[in-house]
Formats: structure tokens, sequence, C-alpha cells
């Protein structure tokens, strides 16, 4: 089974100021790990992912999230947050081996950026 | 070009009653799924099409639930004898599937469905 897990239900920060968003996982076989940002009344935009390869992704609108193997975690970064940056991000996994292309969400960190 | 689109973005229904929710994939993509969003919860897979493959109906959380998915574009998400508790956001997202499964989804906009 696969499972993934936000502990933050909310995480503020001032504008200006790096952010993260916190996200573990637990999976049978290797990771494949994304990131969608949902703004009020959307769908869910692509982020960015980790499948193979670099530690450090880079994805878009300056953010950033490093996978760690041994802390099975997959954290959202920023180094300066904006105000339009407000949303509310979501974390998914899928395990590699499984047979299913199912993806499975966290339940989602609300950041909220203060001007 | 154009999104995954879907419709109507808002329903309103009363108990009992049958709704159908429509998709409509980016043009190319193979794989669709349907999600659904309730006020506090992440996102419940639903069901997973691919291709010409049986669908992955693994997510659906009763009998009353069903979809299909015609000439392997459009999708149509019906629920019979709707619920209070089926009020939600629905979701449909489509990707290319490739091999892997590695493929991120790119997700509509949604559809508001309130059971009174």
């Amino acid at each position: 089974a696969q499972s993934v897990a936000q502990p933050e239900d909310q995480v503020n920060v001032a504008e200006g100021n790096p952010l993260t968003v916190k996200c573990t996982y637990s999976v049978s076989g290797n990771p494949y790990l994304f990131w969608y940002v949902q703004y009020p009344n959307r769908g869910l935009q692509f982020l960015l992912k980790y499948i193979t390869g670099d530690n450090l992704v880079k994805g878009s609108y300056g953010f950033e999230a490093e996978f760690n193997k041994s802390q099975t975690s997959f954290h959202l970064k920023k180094p300066s947050a904006l105000v339009s940056d407000s949303a509310l991000y979501f974390c998914a996994v899928r395990d590699s081996g499984a047979g299913s292309y199912q993806l499975t969400f966290g339940k989602g960190t609300k950041l909220s950026v203060i001007p | 070009g154009a999104g995954v689109s879907q419709s109507p973005s808002n329903k309103v229904t009363e108990k009992g009653k049958d709704v159908e929710l429509r998709c409509d994939p980016i043009s190319g993509h193979t794989a669709l799924y349907w999600y659904r969003q309730s006020l506090g919860q992440g996102l419940e897979f639903l069901i997973y099409f691919q291709g010409n493959s049986a669908p992955d109906k693994s997510g659906l959380p009763s009998d009353r639930f069903s979809a299909e998915r015609t000439g392997g574009s459009v999708s149509t998400l019906t629920i019979q004898r709707t619920q209070q508790e089926d009020s939600a956001v629905y979701l449909c997202a489509s990707s290319f599937a490739g091999t892997s499964g590695s493929n991120e989804q790119f997700f509509g906009p949604g559809t508001r469905l309130t059971v009174l």
C-alpha cells in the first residue's frame, strides 16, 4: 500500500521569507513523488516531480523539493515567498512497482503568505 | 492548447436523483482519472482509464458510482440515487500514460456537486 502524509494543515510565512511545506510518504518500492498547487475554485496545477536522479528537483514558480530516501520525505521549498503563493498544496505518491497508476494524495497544506 | 474541461461547473440536485458529470481530456492523453475532493479531505481516487484496457475501478465508493469513457476520449461519471454524502468537488485529470506511470496529471477545474 502507498500513503502520504502532510503533517501541517496550515503554514503561515511572511512575504520574502523562505517557505517549507512538509511531506512524508510510504511505499513498498521506489516512489514517484509529485507536488501540486490548487488556487481557490481551480483545479490542481502540477509544480514538480521526482522520478529518479538528482534528489533536488526544481519546478514551476521558483519552487523546489528535496527527495530524502532515508527520511522518506519530499518537502516543498521556496527561498522567498510571495503573497501570490498563497494556495493549497498537495503532495502525491505512486509506488513505481505497483500495477496501478493510481496516485495517492495527501490531505493538503494551506499556505498563507502574509504581506 | 486546451486543457482538461469539465461540465457542468456546478450541479445542485435533490437526494435520490441521478447525475452525470462530463470530462474532456487533453487531446492525445490516453490516461484519464476521476477524483473526489471533499472539504477538509485530500483527493480520493475513484477510477482510472488507460487506452482500451479495463479501467481500474478500485476507488469507486459504492455501486451507485460508475464511469465510462467513449472512444478513448470523453468520460462520464454517473452517480445514481445521489446521497448527501456525495456532495463534493469531482475532479478529472488526464495524462500521457507512458509505460512507467511517471507522467504528471493535468487537472480540470472540477464539478462542484451539491446534494440537497
